[in-house]
Order: structure tokens, then sequence, then C-alpha cells
């Protein structure tokens, strides 16, 4: 199993511009997650899916933050237009349910910096 | 809500030396407990989880926890620590209802010297 997959690792971009971030969970996981990571607020559960149907995403900062689950083996979150302040590593993680037993299992981040 | 606090922000360990990681934990319910790992430019890595039955649970890499209700407490514990293991470490708690993931601790840096 090639485990959770995020793109891209690395992001730079200007304020203002858009950024799209991927994620590929495991096959069979029927749950995935979105989280930001950063010094001052650790991580933040952004929003969550269940069977491709957003179910909380009370956690996403702003109008500006928007993620989409078009189908099981894909998911973006998108910043539009992006700040400074979003700079921060974004997770996805994936779980086979959304009971609190459920192993999530992450992918490796996607580190975003706005200049 | 649940939370969770891991009041050490850094911890300095010698190698070979043993390591105790603290959690507290606030949850109404008897919780789904967990320790994660997360390595330089890494995601996080499942140590060990603690969901019921024997309360001392063992993980990877020679690490356990100890899940202690009348503390309301899951600490990390190693008997020798490794270079290897300087490492960010995360405390977590999922509630048994489901539907909200977990919530995470501020985690801990933990520096080993040789």
């Amino acid at each position: 199993d090639a485990g959770v997959i995020q793109s891209p690792r690395h992001e730079v971009t200007e304020m203002g511009q858009e950024v799209t971030l991927r994620c590929k969970p495991i096959s069979g996981h029927n749950s995935l997650f979105w989280y930001r990571q950063t010094m001052m607020r650790g991580l933040e559960l952004l929003i969550y899916f269940n069977n491709n149907v957003p179910i909380d995403d009370s956690g996403m900062p702003e109008d500006r933050f928007s993620a989409k689950m078009p189908n099981a083996s894909f998911s973006t979150l998108k910043i539009q237009p992006s700040e400074p302040r979003d700079s921060a590593v974004y997770f996805c993680a994936s779980s086979r349910g959304l009971n609190g037993a459920n192993v999530l299992t992450f992918g490796a981040g996607s580190r975003l910096t706005v200049l | 809500a649940q939370s969770v606090t891991q009041p050490d922000i850094h911890i300095t360990v010698s190698e070979g030396a043993s390591l105790e990681l603290r959690c507290n934990y606030s949850y109404g319910a008897t919780p789904y407990l967990f320790w994660y790992v997360q390595s330089p430019g890494q995601g996080l890595q499942l140590l060990l989880k603690y969901f019921s039955g024997d309360t001392l649970v063992q993980g990877i890499k020679g690490f356990e926890a100890e899940f202690k209700r009348s503390q309301s407490s899951f600490n990390l514990r190693k008997p020798s620590v490794h270079w290897s293991d300087a490492a960010e470490y995360f405390c977590a708690v999922g509630s048994g209802g489901g539907a909200d993931g977990l919530t995470f601790g501020k985690g801990t840096h933990l520096i080993i010297q040789p």
C-alpha cells in the first residue's frame, strides 16, 4: 500500500494567488481528514469527509478555504485568495471509518509558504 | 468537548536514558487514546493506541504507554532512548461516538543528547 499521498510537498506562492492541495487516501478507507499544523496552534482539524460527503467543516478558518472530495480516491483543499497567515503544513489523513477508535494514517504533508 | 494536554513542550534526554512523556486528557467517557510520532518533514505515524482492556499497551519502536483513569493520563515511556527517537510526539484522544476525528495535544519535542 502506498499510503496517503499528498501533493505538492512544498508550495511557495504570493499573497492573493490560488492554492490547491491534493490528497489520495488509502484504498478502502472511507473517511478523509484535512489538518493544518502551525507552531502557534499545533494540529487543527479543518474538515472531514465520510463516503465522499463533507461531515463537519467547522474547522475551516474562512470562506477562502474550500475542500472537495469528488470520488473515493481524491480530495482537494483550495485556498483562494491565499494570505501569508495561511502558511503552514497541511496534512491529509484517512481511516476506515469515523469512529474515534479508527486509526488515522497521515500523508507526509504539504508545506505551504505564502509570501 | 474532549481535550488533550501535553505539559512539556521540549524534553531533552541523554541517549540510553529512560523517557517519559506526559499526556493528560479530558473526556466524559472512556476515551480512545493514541500516541503519534512525527519525524522532521514527515507525517504522523501511529506509535500505539488504547481502546480497552490492559491499561499498559505496547507499541512500535519499544514504546509503551499506561492508561490511568484516576489521573486522566496516558503517559508514553521508553526504557532506553536512541538518537533516532528525536522527533515530535503527539498524544490524541478520540471519542467513542464517532464523527469528529481526533483531538491532538500540542506535542512534545524530544531532543536526544549524545
